[in-house]
């Protein structure tokens, strides 16, 4: 069956520090690809999607390209800031989703010091 | 626009009760979705709504149930409260059901703690 798996975390990095999350997927045709972040006491917020192959989502400074032949879509910022630590979501919605729900991975925690 | 609204934030129960959370889906999105995040489980698919119908449902017992208003709200019920029921329950709409495409992202609301003394 489809699945999502991320690097475990914690990722504990300085400020201004580069970020990568990684994530790769199993899934048959062109799933679509989303990030989604929680922060603390929170719920999920989209942080950016891809819907086919090569296409780079990006917001707030965060990147990810999919790349369908590692089949992966990892996380990427230049310069991560204290308020960007939160779990880190990566998730796949299946080319035809009969089932209506999104894929997870397990999280990743990042957690950022000034 | 306004976001996915939950409530209550928080609801706190005792074992063998029945508990009712609400969902208000952003305005146009005829889907809704439940999620249960339990600690050190993830998020795992409870509910899916469309339409007024239930489309689909994840691998949890009949005392989860729901359904979904003719204004595309919903609400989850949880009857016979038992203490792995505490978690944190998200409710998540979309524009359309993901049926021709699986592209439409789900947007989540912030909640409903949970908690089974």
């Amino acid at each position: 069956g489809d699945s999502v798996t991320q690097m475990e975390g914690p990722v504990t990095l300085s400020e201004e520090a580069f970020l990568t999350i990684n994530c790769t997927y199993t899934a048959t045709g062109y799933p679509s690809l989303f990030w989604y972040v929680q922060y603390p006491g929170e719920g999920l917020q989209l942080l950016l999607k891809a819907t086919k192959a090569d296409d780079k989502g990006s917001n707030k400074g965060f990147e990810a390209t999919y790349r369908k032949e590692t089949t992966s879509f990892h996380l990427e910022k230049g310069s991560v800031q204290v308020s960007d630590s939160a779990v880190y979501f990566c998730a796949l919605s299946p080319l035809y989703n009969q089932g209506g729900k999104l894929i997870f991975g397990q999280g990743t925690e990042l957690s950022v010091k000034p | 626009e306004a976001g996915v609204t939950q409530s209550p934030t928080h609801l706190i129960k005792t074992r063998g009760q029945q508990a009712t959370l609400r969902c208000s889906p952003i305005s146009g999105h005829t889907s809704v979705y439940w999620y249960q995040q339990a600690l050190g489980l993830g998020l795992q698919f409870l509910l899916w709504y469309d339409e007024g119908e239930e489309r689909n449902r994840g691998n949890f017992p009949p005392r989860f149930s729901g359904r979904q208003f003719p204004n595309y709200s919903s609400e989850l019920n949880v009857n016979a409260l038992e203490l792995e029921d505490s978690a944190l329950y998200l409710c998540a709409s979309s524009r359309e059901g993901n049926l021709a495409r699986g592209n439409q992202p789900q947007h989540f609301g912030d909640g409903t703690r949970l908690s089974i003394l």
